[in-house]
């Protein structure tokens, strides 16, 4: 089955700065690729995502990045406030129903 | 349109007992999936289902039954708990194509004693 690494498990920035948090997956059929952001107490909420025939795609401050033939792929957030602080999950899937998703990131958003 | 919402929010078993994690839908999505989520391992897919009547397992099944009798309800049930099912129980939803956003509930915290 699909196995998803994320690193790094924890990351403090400054405001202002960015931060990026990558991901490896296993199986080469996986096709698409979710970020997920995760505030204390809720359910993970879909930040942005990628399928596999595409590259690299932003939405204002954040974008991802994908290489298919590495099989990684990456999240990008640019001049970070502190209400980015939250647990940033990525996942993969090839089925609409199976995500795998990766251990998480906690991100820190120091003032 | 209230999402998928979940109940309860919290619950403490003994072991043993059983129980029933209701999870529901009001858009319509054909494909619903049950994920525990514990310290350090992210989520794991516990059961889900394409449509009314089908459900199939996921990565950790063992002591979980689900059925899907209705477009809108996916409950999950415990038959006897374990200690080792203490975590953060979410449903999420989706129209069912490749690639659509999977809505999450708000969780249930669930310890087993």
């Amino acid at each position: 089955g699909e196995n998803v690494e994320q690193h790094p498990s924890t990351l403090s920035v400054q405001e202002g700065d960015s931060a990026v948090i990558k991901c490896t997956y296993s199986d080469s059929a996986s096709n698409y690729f979710p970020w997920y952001k995760q505030e204390l107490g809720k359910g993970p909420q879909l930040i942005i995502d990628i399928r596999s025939n595409v590259g690299e795609k932003k939405d204002q401050r954040i974008a991802v990045t994908l290489n298919k033939t590495a099989k990684h792929f990456s999240l990008h957030i640019t001049e970070t406030q502190p209400e980015d602080s939250a647990v940033y999950f990525c996942a993969a899937s090839k089925t609409a129903s199976k995500l795998t998703f990766g251990t998480g990131t906690r991100l820190q958003v120091t003032l | 349109n209230a999402g998928v919402t979940q109940t309860p929010k919290f619950q403490v078993l003994k072991t043993g007992q059983s129980m029933t994690l209701q999870c529901a839908q009001d858009m319509n999505h054909e494909y619903m999936s049950w994920y525990r989520q514990d310290p350090g391992m992210g989520l794991r897919l516990i059961h889900y289902s394409v449509g009314a009547g089908i459900t199939d397992q996921g990565e950790v099944p063992n002591g979980y039954n689900v059925s899907r009798s209705t477009t809108e309800d996916f409950p999950l049930r415990l038959l006897s708990a374990a200690p080792s099912q203490t975590s953060v129980y979410f449903c999420a939803s989706s129209y069912g194509l490749a690639g659509d956003t999977q809505y999450f509930g708000p969780g249930t915290r669930l310890t087993v004693l």
